[in-house]
């Protein structure tokens, strides 16, 4: 499965979008994008995933890059409740056997 | 989203004993199950990958016989830490997919802090 490369960490005001940048220029046709998050001491939570296309969900939306080489994820009105870490994972279908491999993440930190 | 718990949610035990972690998707059934580990301040570490009536298969550099997994049915999963050691102490995640899951679906637990004396 293809690496990703997100910031550590960043901060955003309540009531902004967040916007989290992943790269990812390694991920190769049949991999998918997902988007996890992880609030202190819980399980992550799945957020979104996409393949080429841009999604949006009740949560956040997906913009993947025309090249696929990144994309970035958007929490519209981030609330105090988004604090948490965000995982950008690329990984191959199940069918494939694609796992969900973690790496560092993006802490973000939502100010009042 | 589906629900996978976890029991229990912390369990203190002494070194040299064995802890048993349950893992329930309570509203779908899972052909596969994930366990992953994840120590202070770290991310999450994928340890192995079962599928319901076969053997785990796990990733490398976790001892398999000392972390046994279990998938007996299409709604448990069961991760036994034998002989457990002070280092073994850890937030253990467990997560499910969906029998009949698309790309995304794979729902984790709430996961089982484990703390050995």
């Amino acid at each position: 499965d293809a690496k990703t490369t997100q910031p550590t960490s960043m901060d955003c005001a309540e009531g902004r979008a967040a916007n989290l940048p992943c790269n990812h220029s390694t991920i190769s046709g049949n991999e998918y994008v997902y988007w996890y998050r992880q609030i202190h001491s819980q399980g992550p939570q799945y957020i979104i995933h996409g393949l080429k296309n841009n999604e949006t969900n009740e949560m956040a939306s997906l913009i993947i890059t025309e090249d696929r080489k990144s994309s970035t994820l958007i929490l519209p009105h981030a609330t105090l409740r988004d604090t948490a870490v965000y995982y950008c994972i690329v990984r191959v279908g199940y069918n494939q056997g694609g796992k969900l491999i973690f790496g560092q993440g993006t802490e973000l930190s939502v100010k009042p | 989203g589906a629900v996978v718990s976890q029991h229990p949610s912390w369990v203190i035990c002494k070194s040299g004993t064995s802890v048993k972690i349950e893992c329930r998707s309570l509203d779908f059934q899972a052909t596969t199950m994930f366990w992953y580990r994840q120590f202070p301040k770290q991310s999450l570490m994928l340890m192995a990958t079962s599928n319901e009536g076969s053997k785990a298969t796990y990733e490398q550099g976790v001892e398999k016989d000392k972390f046994l997994i279990n998938h007996a049915s299409l709604t448990l999963s069961t991760l036994t830490v034998t002989s457990a050691h002070p280092e073994d102490s850890s937030f253990y995640i467990c997560s499910a997919r969906a029998a009949l899951a698309g790309a995304g679906e794979q729902f984790f637990g709430p996961g089982t802090r484990l703390t050995v004396l």
